[in-house]
């Protein structure tokens, strides 16, 4: 049961456009949720966080929206740049049980 | 600061074989996770680590386990390989765990055949 849940495999935007990445999720015990980027080779790197009791995080050209009632959170870069071009994966954890679920990942492909 | 190091970077085992991966976590930090990285499957975690104790376990068979040395450097290991085995296994290492920002490791691309 896959309780983070990225619909999207994949998504392509324009350079300069917005890209938006979706992650749903089933827990509402989840304190925390998080964006983490991963490039070929190399391993996941933090993004950006957001609060469960928080509905907005903004970081330079990232902002991550939370949507409690819809259990569902996203994930804005603004402007899109080809250097952006990765794997996003969202997570949630829980204090309770210290543990991270991390979603399937969405392939952004930003094109010149 | 060195970042997380993993290996080896690749490795090719068959089945039935077992096999151990080494993780050197950031200097300092405490907690040591893993995770296994399959197409459609995304990250899954396997165990974290905090001063040399399992303090978490996911829902992993018992062919899966690991260790953390006194240095926080751990290994994971694999017995009796399944074909269902390959993937990438990713180290992460945060302070203290909890909500501390992990830091990846570039991962072991294990296959085997």
């Amino acid at each position: 049961d896959q309780q983070v849940k990225q619909n999207s495999p994949s998504l392509s935007v324009q350079e300069g456009r917005i890209s938006i990445l979706n992650c749903d999720y089933t827990n509402s015990m989840f304190d925390y949720f998080l964006w983490y980027k991963k490039y070929p080779a190399e391993g996941p790197t933090f993004l950006i966080s957001i609060s469960s009791i928080k509905d907005k995080n903004e970081d330079g050209r990232f902002t991550v929206f939370l949507n409690k009632s819809a259990k569902h959170l996203s994930l804005h870069i603004v402007p899109s740049q080809p250097g952006d071009s990765a794997v996003y994966f969202c997570a949630s954890f829980t204090s309770g049980t210290y543990k991270y679920i991390f979603g399937t990942g969405t392939r952004l492909k930003v094109l010149a | 600061k060195a970042g997380v190091t993993q290996t080896p970077r690749y490795l090719i085992k068959t089945r039935g074989q077992q096999v151990t991966l080494s993780c050197s976590p950031i200097s300092g930090h405490r907690s040591v996770s893993w995770y296994q990285q399959t197409p459609g499957q995304g990250l899954q975690f396997l165990f974290e680590y905090f001063s040399e104790t399992q303090r978490n376990k996911g829902n992993f068979p018992g062919r899966f386990s690991g260790r953390q040395f006194s240095n926080s450097r751990s290994e994971m290991n694999v017995s009796t390989l399944e074909l269902g085995d390959s993937a990438l296994y990713l180290c992460a290492s945060s302070s203290r765990g909890g909500e501390d920002t992990q830091y990846f490791g570039p991962g072991t691309r294990l296959t085997v055949l």
